[in-house]
C-alpha cells in the first residue's frame, strides 16, 4: 500500500504570507497526485489535480509542483479564506490521503 | 450541476448494520467509478471503498473487507454502503465521491466533487 506523510501537521501564517505544505510518497506515484482544502464543517475542496494543474475556478495563488515521491503545496499570498485543512491524495491505482495539514493564523 | 446527496447514516450498536446510500444527479452516472471516503471525527480523510463504472471491479480498505460492500444501482443513479458488523472505529462521517475521469482508467483518477457527508456514529 502507498504511505502518503505531510509536513507540517501544522502551519501558523499570517495573511500576505508565502507557504508551502510538502507530501511524500512511500513510492513513486509519477504525477497523480491531488491537493484538497476542506474547512469546519465542510466537505473537501478539489485544488490541484495531477500534481500542478489547477482545478476550474481555484485562484492562481495556489500551485502545485513535484513528480516521483515528493510534491509541494505553494499560496503565494496567503488571503483569510485560505485558513483550512489540506490533505494530499495520491491516485496511482488506489487512493490514499495524507494526514492533513492545518493552516492557522498567526 | 453534480450533486451527491449522502443519506442512512445514524446511531447504530457494535455489531449491528447500517445501509448507506448516495444519490447522484447531474451527471450520466453510468460512466463514472464511485467511491465512498470516511473521516473520523477530528481527523483526517480515509479511502474506504470504491466501484467501478460497470461493477467490473470493487475494492476495499483492508480494514473494512469482509463487513462491508459497496454496490450501485444505474436505474436510481445511487451509490450504496451495506455496513454490517459496525464497531466503534467506524464511526465517521461518510462521504461519497466523483472522480473526474470517465470509464475503466478512471477509477482512480482525481476525486473532483463530494457529498456533503451522512454520520455513522457507533455506540452501545
Amino acid at each position: 500500500d502507498i504511505q502518503m506523510t505531510q509536513s507540517p501537521s501544522t502551519l501558523s501564517a499570517s495573511v500576505g504570507d508565502r507557504v508551502t505544505i510538502t507530501c511524500r510518497a512511500s513510492q513513486s506515484i509519477g504525477s497523480w497526485l491531488a491537493w484538497h482544502q476542506q474547512k469546519p464543517g465542510k466537505a473537501p475542496k478539489l485544488l490541484i489535480y495531477k500534481a500542478s494543474s489547477l482545478e476550474s475556478e481555484v485562484p492562481s495563488r495556489f500551485s502545485g509542483s513535484g513528480s516521483g515521491t515528493e510534491f509541494t503545496l505553494t499560496i503565494s499570498s496567503l488571503q483569510p479564506d485560505d485558513f483550512a485543512t489540506y490533505y494530499c491524495q495520491q491516485y496511482d491505482g488506489s487512493y490514499t490521503f495524507g494526514q492533513g495539514t492545518k493552516l492557522e493564523i498567526k | 450541476e453534480v450533486q451527491l446527496v449522502e443519506s442512512g447514516g445514524g446511531l447504530v450498536q457494535p455489531g449491528r448494520s447500517l445501509r448507506l446510500s448516495c444519490a447522484a444527479s447531474g451527471f450520466t452516472f453510468d460512466d463514472y467509478a464511485m467511491h465512498w471516503v470516511r473521516q473520523a471525527p477530528g481527523k483526517g480523510l480515509e479511502w474506504v471503498s470504491g466501484i467501478s463504472w460497470n461493477s467490473g471491479r470493487i475494492d476495499y480498505v483492508d480494514s473494512v473487507k469482509g463487513r462491508f460492500t459497496v454496490s450501485r444501482d444505474s436505474a436510481k443513479s445511487s451509490l450504496y454502503l451495506q455496513m454490517n458488523n459496525l464497531r466503534a472505529e467506524d464511526t465517521a462521517l461518510y462521504y461519497c465521491a466523483k472522480p473526474g475521469e470517465r470509464g475503466t482508467s478512471g477509477m482512480y483518477s482525481q476525486v473532483v466533487y463530494w457529498g456533503q457527508g451522512t454520520l455513522v456514529t457507533v455506540s452501545s
